[in-house]
């Protein structure tokens, strides 16, 4: 059965520095895609980054990265340079493209992130 | 400017009560899905739909029901048969999967419900 695994629940990072939000999957649809979402305290749901599993290259955006290891099915969210702001709740999630491709998301437990000054 | 409207904010319940939270988008997206979020913990999909006057259950439908009459519109009624409420609704929604599997899921700013 799809699901998806974030085996951190809370994380600590200094300002300025890289951070690795862990995030494992399970599926077998050779399709899928992964997602990464950020929810600041206020409750909105942020997209920060997509990952399709043909996709040769990791994905990047801005200061947001993922590290896909597909052998592994994991695909890791790193963050340069963290900022306050940063400080929130992360959230894996995946949507198989088989299954009557319903667009249905799994979302992992989440890991809060907090940035020291 | 585009987004999805949820109302309202914060929602209290009286034991016995149903209650119908709102969810509005103007994206033009076939897809809409509502997700509920107990604290420190994931989201769990309630209901979805795909188009006008079609839905399916997701993986916690019991207590829960929806209509979809408009494109724009998707609310939820959390019924009396529902015994534990007390959560963050979320509603999101999307065009369909199969005409852009890399377009994420767009979320309104939720719904806090609380019993009396």
């Amino acid at each position: 059965a799809q699901k998806i695994t974030q085996t951190q629940p809370g994380m600590f990072v200094q300002e300025k520095e890289a951070v690795t939000l862990d995030c494992t999957y399970d599926t077998s649809d050779p399709s899928y895609g992964l997602f990464w979402y950020k929810q600041p305290s206020s409750g909105e749901m942020i997209f920060l980054i997509y990952q399709g599993s043909y996709d040769q290259q990791n994905a990047t955006e801005g200061r947001y990265s993922l590290n896909f290891q597909k052998a592994r099915k994991s695909a890791n969210l790193v963050i340069s340079a963290s900022q306050l702001g940063d400080s929130a709740m992360y959230f894996c999630a995946m949507r198989e493209h088989g299954s009557g491709n319903t667009g249905k998301l799994i979302f992992g437990q989440g890991t809060t992130l907090q940035v020291k000054p | 400017d585009g987004g999805i409207t949820q109302s309202p904010k914060y929602l209290f319940r009286k034991e016995g009560q149903n209650v119908t939270l709102s969810c509005e988008q103007n994206l033009n997206h076939d897809a809409m899905y509502w997700y509920r979020q107990d604290p420190g913990q994931g989201l769990r999909l309630i209901y979805y739909s795909q188009i006008v006057n079609d839905f399916q259950k997701g993986d916690i439908a019991e207590g829960y029901s929806v209509s979809r009459e408009k494109k724009e519109s998707f609310p939820l009624t959390v019924t009396s048969a529902q015994k534990n409420p007390t959560a963050f609704y979320l509603c999101a929604s999307s065009s369909l999967p199969g005409e852009s599997s890399n377009q994420p899921q767009h979320f309104g700013d939720g719904t806090r419900l609380s019993i009396l």
